[in-house]
């Protein structure tokens, strides 16, 4: 059974930092382009970065280019969001997904909630 | 960015009727559509792929069609367990999403 397991949501202080990370099991982790998607409270879904395979290309929306990363450990099926400058519209429910190419991305994790305030 | 655009944004219907949600692209995505469902505090869940290919295990009264730039997904009967919010994706890297069409109870 494909699974997808997020962790590290909190509250932490605007500027602040936190690392997100999602475990993978129930497939071949390393085959998998995988994504991170938010939604912040009451709002829609917005795609956040998405990651290679081997890791050797990554992409990033405009409004996180530079503050967050993000990052794989295709030894341990892990997916990491290391998230630094945090600012208080960074305020969402993250989730991990598996990107199925041309198939659409099928799994998502149950999401980790980060909440930045002071 | 391609924009996605999803019209209603909310729509209230009764069980048993025939629901449509329509989805437009700025640009052309040929068909790397998908379509979620969302329910309060969970994870969407992916319902029809390349514009109308149903995930395996979703009900057959789903189906998707559309190609370029607009979209429809229709719910042909609607069910209980079908009140949700709708969310249409276009997937050619990067992702973008429609802005939701909740389905409520009339």
């Amino acid at each position: 059974e494909v699974q997808l397991v997020e962790s590290g949501g909190g509250l932490v202080q605007p500027g602040g930092s936190l690392r997100l990370s999602c475990a993978a099991s129930g497939f071949t982790f390393s085959s998998y382009w995988m994504s991170w998607v938010r939604q912040a409270p009451g709002k829609g879904l917005e795609w956040v970065a998405n990651i290679k395979q081997d890791g050797s290309e990554k992409y990033y929306v405009d409004s996180v280019k530079g503050r967050f990363t993000i990052s794989r450990d295709n030894a341990k099926n892990s997916l990491y969001l290391q998230m630094n400058s945090l600012r208080a519209e960074d305020t969402a429910v993250y989730y991990c997904a598996r990107d199925r190419g041309i198939f659409a991305p099928d799994y998502w994790g149950q999401g980790t909630l980060v909440t930045v305030s002071s | 960015d391609i924009q996605m655009t999803q019209s209603p944004s909310t729509l209230s219907a009764s069980v048993g009727d025939r629901v449509t949600i329509t989805c437009r692209a700025s640009q052309s995505i040929s068909s790397w559509l998908a379509w979620y469902q969302q329910k309060p505090g969970k994870a969407p869940k992916l319902l029809i792929y390349k514009a109308s290919s149903l995930e395996s295990g979703v009900p057959s009264r789903f189906s998707g069609s559309g190609s370029g730039t607009e979209f429809t997904l229709t719910i042909s009967s609607l069910q209980p367990d079908d009140f949700a919010t709708y969310y249409c994706q276009q997937y050619n890297r990067p992702w973008t999403f429609g802005q939701g069409t909740k389905v409520e109870i009339k």
